[in-house]
């Protein structure tokens, strides 16, 4: 079972609020990502991190912003929720190029 | 950009039929990876290739890279219900994003 972990599950907030969506895996992985994907669709890249204090933005333009202050802990902050933001969160993590990236449980958020 | 596309888009089968899903790229393939997503939950890797022509066999599961690297696909041998989901291929192409393709969704009739 991979140690990587996202919190919360399940998440409903109204519109304008600011949420963050956490993320910590205990394998020290390096690499960290966010993606979003809508029900059964393609899995989008918003966010990745090649280690500490290094961040960049993916291939899918987001609102979203991330910070990466400790190896372990990739939070993902929206500041101001819209319904358009409505999706799963999928957080991963790899050891480096060419190796199997992990994935946690995923956090489903519906703004209202 | 880098585009990784798959087909089909979905697949509906008849357990102990045959599924085979291809994974198509614009550009030169450095790896392949194949995840599978159970609906509800999580990609889980599969298997990674690396060689040009490379062939790998996990049970029912036969994985193939092209010749050329720009193409691979999943075969499975007569399905069964735990084969349900949606299969991902992704790419690395050498820096540390994972691209994934547009995913085949799998059901499998019983």
């Amino acid at each position: 079972e991979a140690d990587i972990y996202q919190t919360p599950r399940y998440l409903v907030i109204g519109t304008g609020k600011k949420i963050t969506l956490e993320c910590s895996q205990t394998m020290g992985h390096d690499k960290m990502y966010w993606y979003q994907q809508d029900p059964g669709m393609e899995l989008h890249l918003i966010h990745y991190s090649y280690g500490v204090n290094s961040t960049e933005k993916g291939d899918l333009s987001s609102e979203s912003t991330v910070s990466r202050i400790r190896t372990e802990h990739f939070p993902l902050t929206l500041e101001s929720a819209r319904p358009s933001h409505t999706s799963q969160y999928l957080c991963a993590s790899s050891a480096g190029v060419n190796t199997e990236a992990f994935f946690g449980q995923g956090t489903r958020l519906t703004v209202v | 950009g880098q585009q990784v596309m798959q087909i089909p888009q979905y697949q509906h089968v008849q357990e102990g039929e045959d599924f085979t899903t291809y994974c198509n790229s614009s550009t030169t393939l450095s790896n392949i990876q194949w995840y599978k997503q159970r609906p509800g939950g999580h990609p889980v890797f599969l298997i990674q290739l690396v060689k040009s022509g490379e062939v790998k066999k996990q049970k029912r599961l036969t994985f193939q890279f092209g010749e050329a690297k720009k193409n691979s696909s999943l075969h499975i041998t007569a399905t069964q219900t735990t084969d349900v989901g949606t299969y991902f291929c992704a790419d690395t192409s050498g820096t540390y994003k994972y691209i994934f393709g547009t995913g085949t969704r799998l059901k499998v009739l019983a």
